[in-house]
Parts: structure tokens; sequence; C-alpha cells
């Protein structure tokens, strides 16, 4: 069974410096990769995605993600923090060609930004 | 313009009841889901469902069931509720079965069971 490890549930960091959240996933192919944000209270948001081609991502708010096959991560960067990415953050993964199966998620990073 | 929306944001109810959650999407999508996250954050699927197939994760308890009275709105069932049950509940949808249909998510209904 395909699963997400999130290996760091909390991650503190201080304003302006960078971010790297890990992320490792055991699927059987290369799965479809997913960054998700959720700020306290709130919905999911998208951050970025990973299907094929390029293995650098780039997404939203500044952020990025690297997908490196031989180690079976999805890192997710940013090389300066704003308090307001203070939020906790999923890895998920999709099956690999679409379908209707759910996303599996990661247990989250919680970031906490430091002034 | 709300792309994935839920009803209530907030319900609050006794052990035994029966409750529904709304979900709609004006994305156009086909595919719609159910997410449980419990009081650690952890998603889970609960359900996945189109107009040609419901995909149910095995570990549901047959208490919740999903309801689609068209492709734009999946409602979640819930009957003889448990304090088990609480958790903030995520309703997505995707043009999955298509591939590279990343999910959508509303805001979560957060489910308090006493």
């Amino acid at each position: 069974a395909q699963s997400v490890t999130q290996p760091d549930i909390h991650i503190t960091v201080s304003e302006g410096a960078s971010l790297e959240l890990r992320c490792n996933y055991s699927y059987g192919a290369t799965p479809y990769l997913f960054w998700y944000v959720q700020s306290p209270g709130q919905g999911l948001q998208l951050l970025l995605k990973y299907f094929s081609g390029d293995t650098l991502v780039q997404g939203i708010k500044g952020f990025e993600a690297e997908f490196k096959r031989s180690q079976s991560s999805f890192n997710l960067r940013k090389p300066s923090v704003h308090w307001s990415d203070a939020a906790e953050y999923f890895c998920a993964v999709g099956p690999p060609g679409g379908g209707a199966d759910g996303l599996t998620f990661g247990k989250g990073t919680h970031l906490i930004i430091q002034p | 313009d709300t792309a994935v929306s839920q009803t209530p944001k907030y319900l609050v109810t006794q052990m035994g009841n029966d409750k529904s959650i709304k979900c709609e999407q004006n994305l156009g999508h086909d595919t719609m889901y159910w997410y449980k996250q419990d009081s650690k954050k952890f998603l889970k699927i609960m359900f996945s469902y189109n107009n040609k197939e419901l995909i149910i994760n095995e570990t549901v308890p047959n208490r919740f069931s999903p309801k689609s009275p068209d492709k734009a709105h999946l409602n979640l069932h819930i009957n003889s509720l448990e304090l088990g049950d609480s958790a903030v509940y995520f309703c997505a949808s995707s043009h999955a079965p298509a591939p590279g249909g990343e999910q959508y998510f509303g805001p979560g209904t957060r489910l308090t069971v006493t």
C-alpha cells in the first residue's frame, strides 16, 4: 500500500531564513505528488504538484519542490520564509495516471516562524 | 464564488443522533471526495465518487454514507453518531479520473459529538 512520510512533526524557522520540509513516499510506481498548506481553521490549499517532466517544480507563495526518484522524495523549499507561512504543511500522493482514488497524505509538518 | 463549499462549518450534536454535512462544487469536476481529519491533523480518505463508481475506504464504518443528488453535490450522512466521530470533515473535488487533476478542498466542517 502507498504511504507518505513526513519525518518532521514540528519545524521552527526564523523569519527570513530558508526552509526545507521533507517528504518521502512509498508507491509501486511514480505517483502524482502534491504539497498542500493548511492555515489554522482553514481548508487545504494546493502549493504545487508534480506529475512528470522537470523534477523541480515551482508553486505559489514562492515555494518550490524537487522530485528525486532515487530517494523517493519530494521535499518542499522556500528561500526566505515570512511570518504568514506559519501553518501545517501536508505532502500527498495520488495514483499515477490519474484515477478517482483519493490522495494519501503524510501526517503533516507544523511550521513555526520565529520573529 | 467559492469553488468548494460545505455546510455547516460547525456541527455540535449528541451521541446517537443522525446528521448530514453538505458539499457543493462549482468547478465542473467529475469526482468528489470526503476526508476525515482527526485531532492529530491526520487526513484520511473516506470516499471518492463520480457518476460511475463509489470507492469506499474499507475502514469507514457503514454508519457513514455519501449521497450525490447531482454531479455538483456530495453530501455525507452519518447515522448513530459516536464520540470517535468528532473530527473535521473535508469535502474535495477534482477532474479525476482524468490524469493531472489536483483536488480542491472545501473549508471543512468541525463535528463535535458530546
